[in-house]
């Protein structure tokens, strides 16, 4: 089955530094990446995806890059705001598995002021 | 914002006792995700509903975990009985249906569960 590791386990980064976090994963069949955002006491949020079809997509501060070949996905967050520390997780999920995703282990993330 | 509700919150109980958490999720929603979250870890599946059959149960223990989605809307996860190691924060997601390759999964709060 699909493996997704995650690292750092934890980063700490200047606020208005740039953040970067990646995954491997194993399934060669993966083709939807999540990122999730987890803040204390809540839920995972989605906060980007990427698809196997395209190898990079932003969103403000917020870029996910996709390496099929090399079986990996980073997110970097850029301009780092106090807002941004919760712990953030990968996933991968392929639609011959119904959607099922597989968490990797996450990154607690601290934005220092 | 339609969001995935959840409750209780927070559940404290002893070992052997029986507890159930509630989830009804985002209207139109036909699949329903229950996970399980130790702490410092991601969510691990236990059960993923589509409108009320089951799709995959094989990480759900069967022995003590029973889930169940009667009228393919609004679900129950029963924990019978409880043990120390089930303590843990429980998710609730679901996802609309859709074509394609991956379907967005939109969680609610959880319900964090001691068992004492």
């Amino acid at each position: 089955g699909e493996n997704v590791e995650q690292h750092p386990s934890t980063l700490s980064v200047q606020e208005g530094d740039s953040a970067v976090i990646k995954c491997t994963y194993s399934d060669s069949a993966s083709n939807y990446f999540p990122w999730y955002k987890q803040e204390l006491g809540k839920g995972p949020q989605l906060i980007i995806d990427i698809r196997s079809n395209v190898g990079e997509k932003k969103d403000q501060r917020i870029a996910v890059t996709l390496n099929k070949t090399a079986k990996h996905f980073s997110l970097h967050i850029t301009e780092t705001q106090p807002e941004d520390s919760a712990v953030y997780f990968c996933a991968a999920s392929s639609y011959s598995s119904a959607s099922k995703i597989i968490f990797g282990s996450g990154t607690r993330l601290s934005i220092r002021p | 914002e339609a969001e995935v509700a959840q409750s209780p919150r927070y559940k404290i109980t002893e070992k052997s006792q029986a507890v159930a958490f509630w989830c009804d999720p985002i209207s139109g929603h036909a699949t329903l995700y229950w996970y399980r979250q130790i702490l410092g870890q991601g969510p691990e599946l236990l059960v993923q509903f589509q409108d009320e059959s089951v799709v995959d149960d094989s990480q759900l223990p069967k022995d003590r975990f029973s889930a169940e989605r009667l009228k393919g809307v609004d679900s129950t996860l029963k924990i019978q009985p409880a043990e120390l190691g089930d303590s843990a924060m429980y998710l609730c997601a679901s996802s609309p249906r859709r074509q394609g390759a991956g379907d967005i999964q939109y969680f609610g709060a959880g319900t964090r569960l001691s068992v004492l």
